[in-house]
């Protein structure tokens, strides 16, 4: 049973253009909502998190978009760079669980 | 500072051996610390998780089993592989309260033939 659902699975951008990622959940214990970045052969890395209490939190080029009575939340790149090449997963976490999504390889061409 | 690390970094295995994956932390005491798998297509899925010395908590029923010897050092084991068990797999830690950033090990693939 997956506590995460992500899409989309891949997604393709201009340079310049801007990369959005959904993810939705269920269990309305979740208080905690990270974003990590991954690149090939690499262990997952904290990106940006957000924590319920706020609807957007933006750090740099990155912006979480969180709609608490949707259950959904969001990552947007803004002005996305070949750099930003990777998989995104989102995540949503409670105590000591911490549930991913499936993952989304994003790929920014030049 | 701390870091983490986890190897062997790659692994080839013949199905019916046994598995030892080792994962060690520095720079802190009494971390949180996650074993993951990731398979394609389906994320990460966490296995174990441990709050202490000797305290293993399983997510998911499986060929699989944890051990944390030491206060920074936690081991997944198997005592006879399947060819499902291969996959790639992640070592964690966090601070107490697992609602904080989560660290990442480099990974083992492990291929299970």
């Amino acid at each position: 049973q997956q506590q995460v659902k992500q899409s989309p699975q891949s997604l393709i951008v201009q340079k310049g253009g801007i990369s959005i990622i959904n993810c939705a959940y269920e269990n309305t214990a979740f208080d905690y909502f990270p974003w990590y970045q991954q690149f090939p052969g690499k262990g997952p890395a904290l990106l940006i998190a957000i924590r319920p209490d706020v609807s957007e939190k933006k750090e740099g080029r990155f912006t979480i978009s969180f709609n608490k009575s949707a259950k959904q939340f969001s990552l947007h790149i803004m002005d996305s760079q070949p750099g930003d090449s990777a998989t995104y997963f989102c995540a949503a976490g409670y105590l000591y669980n911490l549930f991913f999504g499936t993952g989304t390889r994003l790929t920014v061409i030049p | 500072s701390q870091t983490i690390h986890q190897w062997p970094a790659t692994l080839v295995q013949p199905v019916g051996s046994p598995l030892s994956l080792e994962c060690t932390v520095e720079g802190t005491s009494n971390p949180n610390l996650y074993w993951y798998r990731q398979a394609a297509g389906r994320g990460l899925q966490l296995l174990f998780y441990s709050v202490g010395i000797g305290q293993i908590s399983s997510e998911v029923p499986q060929n699989l089993s944890a051990s944390r010897p030491q206060d920074r050092q936690f081991i997944l084991s198997s005592k006879k592989l399947l060819l499902s068990d291969s996959g790639f797999y992640l070592c964690a830690w966090t601070k107490t309260d697992m609602n904080t950033e989560a660290f990442f090990g480099q990974g083992t693939r492990l291929t299970v033939v």
